[in-house]
């Protein structure tokens, strides 16, 4: 069955990096883009952007140009979102969805646990 | 940017028929995607590309879109059905949602 499996809970100071992971299972890896959408509490989604497993190209949302960077590890089917320059306003659980590559999209089939990122000094 | 507008509550008696709805420029001519998410919970895809249900879903949520709205409806409204409802779709290679609905099944 597919699943994707992120990393723990992190607590940041304000100006740190994260990096989340997302362990993908189930199918494969190099099928689907994986997205990362992220969630501030209380709040609705927004999406941050995608990587192409196969050919590790990302496309990003234009308010996190600069400050995201979106990577793959084929060997172990994961996927990473690093975010810089961190603030309080980027507390959120940061999810990771899938959606095909090949044909027209199906939707966010399968999302993560998501991880929960708080910035705090 | 592209925006999609989604009333913020939604409100239904048991076992009626709800409908939310999701407003955007033509949004017709998009793929309309919905997600269903419950407190403390990953969302969950229930209609996509305007009509169709995933594995699983079960048959009474169905979706709908043309001109500038796009709807799901869930008939039979269940107690288990209360979440909050986001719609999604693509424009300008960007994935943009919808701000979301929270349903209350009464």
């Amino acid at each position: 069955q597919v699943q994707l499996v992120q990393s723990g809970a992190e607590v940041k100071k304000p100006g740190a990096s994260v990096k989340v992971s997302c362990k993908a299972s189930g199918y494969t890896f190099t099928g689907y883009y994986m997205h990362w959408v992220r969630q501030a509490p209380g709040q609705g989604l927004e999406w941050m952007g995608r990587i192409n497993p196969n050919s590790g190209g990302t496309n990003y949302a234009q308010k996190f140009q600069g400050r995201v960077t979106m990577t793959r590890d084929t060997s172990i089917s994961t996927a990473y979102m690093e975010l810089s320059r961190l603030r309080s306003d980027d507390t959120a659980v940061y999810y990771c969805a899938r959606d095909v590559m090949v044909g027209a999209t199906r939707g966010f089939d399968y999302w993560g646990q998501g991880t929960l990122v708080t910035v705090s000094s | 940017s592209y925006e999609l507008t989604q009333p913020l509550s939604v409100s239904v008696a048991l076992g009626q028929t709800a409908r939310i709805t999701c407003g955007g420029n033509n949004i017709g001519s998009k793929n309309v995607h919905w997600y269903q998410q419950k407190p403390g919970q990953a969302p969950v895809l229930v209609i996509y590309r305007d009509s169709n249900r995933p594995s699983g879903i079960p048959e009474r949520f169905s979706g709908s879109n043309s001109g500038n709205t796009a709807t799901l409806t869930i008939s039979r409204a269940q107690a288990g059905d209360e979440a909050d409802y986001y719609c999604q779709v693509w424009d300008s290679s960007t994935a943009v949602f919808g701000g979301g609905t929270k349903l209350t099944v009464l």
